[in-house]
């Protein structure tokens, strides 16, 4: 399985500032996947992001809200811009496996971000 | 479109005893079905999946799951619940007929207690 690290793990912002999440790969992978975790809910997809071109966003995320980069097959970088208090969440970083249909996502840790 | 239920927010078990944690989805054609398992202040880290073949799965930590087409169904089990057991569990579903596709959707979550 891959090993996924995440930074920051955690931080308090304040609003209308923006945080960059890092999230850097053991392995090259060619896609990663950043996710949302609103208090009490579940994982939402934000975006894919593919090395060379630019992420794809599901529907209600756009990039000006939560830019990617992805420079390199193990690195990516999501941005939370302009925060408000409903940006408060787990911000989590995924590969998949191997297998290119079945393959399990691997996770980072997660960074829990607090907007005031 | 493909969706994961967990009629369950929480679910309380004594130690030793069996555990079931719900899921059933919906996908437009034959699912890949996965279950993950989050502890506090952590990621999600994978437990089992459902491709093909034998709809009894056996993953990690004792834990397996019974697929069931009939029931739209893939319940989590262990016969013998663990006071370390306690964790919220989440059940995802990718649409194989989306050529495999990578979008993961999850379900709500639920968590488990497990008491001595």
């Amino acid at each position: 399985s891959a090993v996924i690290s995440q930074k920051p793990s955690r931080d308090i912002c304040q609003r209308g500032t923006s945080l960059t999440i890092q999230c850097q790969v053991d392995s090259q992978v060619t896609m990663m996947f950043w996710y949302r975790q609103q208090p009490g809910q579940s994982l939402t997809l934000i975006a894919t992001a593919n090395q060379g071109s630019e992420a794809t966003y599901e529907s209600g995320f756009v990039i000006d809200k939560f830019p990617i980069s992805r420079p390199n097959l193990t690195f990516s970088t999501l941005t939370v811009s302009n925060m408000s208090p409903e940006d408060s969440s787990i911000y989590l970083c995924s590969v998949k496996g191997p297998e290119i249909n079945t393959g399990e996502l691997f996770f980072g840790e997660g960074s829990r971000l607090t907007v005031l | 479109a493909q969706s994961v239920a967990q009629p369950e927010d929480q679910v309380n078990v004594a130690e030793g005893n069996p555990l079931t944690v719900k899921c059933t989805y919906s996908v437009s054609g034959n699912p890949y079905l996965f279950w993950y398992v989050q502890y506090p202040n952590r990621g999600l880290q994978f437990l089992l999946k459902y491709i093909t073949g034998d709809n009894l799965v056996k993953g990690s930590y004792g834990f397996e799951a019974e697929f069931n087409k009939s029931q739209t169904s893939f319940h989590l089990k262990k016969p013998s619940a663990l006071v370390s057991d306690s964790a919220l569990y989440f059940c995802a579903v990718r649409d194989r007929g989306e050529g495999g596709g990578n979008k993961l959707t999850f379900g709500t979550g639920t968590q488990l207690k497990v008491e001595l």
